[in-house]
């Protein structure tokens, strides 16, 4: 089983739209939770840490539910620009400077 | 950005031959770590580094070597290249208790 798993996708959504993405993680021992940002053919980008209270960044919300072990990552008003595969990383359970990735969800949004 | 820089940027080499990728930060951050990239699989811990000569193993580390002789720099050598270490290389750095950063990778492709 991989220890973290994302829904490959494409979303195809309109702009405008509001659109989640879900990560689940194996182990609950796991403490840090993070959502990357990588366009086609580039690195990938901190887009923001997820915090056990849930965080918001602007047009972005990411909370983590510690009891079904997943986090999400949810944003509204999505603009063209906001096309991109997201990927999530979780600290390893016993190891917290190890991180494992997601392999990605990828949006589209159209005009 | 942060101050990262991965080298070569683009690599083609042949199968058996022995192939270095350097990374190499001006952040002075403890954490240095080798991914691979690959469809499907998305990134993928090889090596990580914790301290200058600190280094420790990661998902998928056979057929991989790295040193970390200078906080700066960091290593990553292939000794007889394979096939199947055709891939996209990114280096990431991290301070104590921050997300990683990552530079802009390194494509190496082996015939």
């Amino acid at each position: 089983r991989k220890e973290v798993e994302q829904d490959p996708g494409p979303f195809n959504v309109p702009e405008g739209a509001t659109v989640a993405f879900n990560c689940t993680y194996s182990n609950s021992a796991s403490q840090s939770f993070f959502w990357y940002r990588q366009d086609c053919r580039k690195e990938p980008k901190l887009l923001m840490s997820v915090y056990s209270s849930g965080n918001e960044d602007g047009r972005f919300t990411a909370q983590l539910n510690r009891a079904s072990q997943y986090i999400s990552l949810l944003i509204r008003d999505s603009k063209l620009s906001d096309s991109a595969t997201y990927l999530c990383a979780v600290s390893g359970p016993y190891n917290f400077n190890k991180f494992y990735f997601g392999s990605g969800t990828k949006l589209n949004v159209k005009p | 950005d942060a101050g990262i820089t991965q080298s070569p940027r683009h690599k083609v080499t042949e199968t058996g031959t022995p192939v270095t990728l350097r990374c190499h930060q001006t952040e002075n951050h403890r954490y240095m770590y080798w991914y691979r990239q690959d469809p499907g699989h998305g990134l993928r811990l090889i090596h990580y580094s914790y301290g200058v000569k600190d280094t420790d193993k990661g998902e998928v580390s056979d057929g991989y070597s790295v040193s970390r002789s200078k906080t700066e720099d960091f290593l990553l050598t292939l000794e007889s290249a394979t096939s199947s270490q055709t891939s996209v290389y990114f280096c990431a750095i991290r301070a104590d208790n921050q997300p990683q950063h990552f530079g802009d990778g390194t494509r190496l492709s082996i015939l």
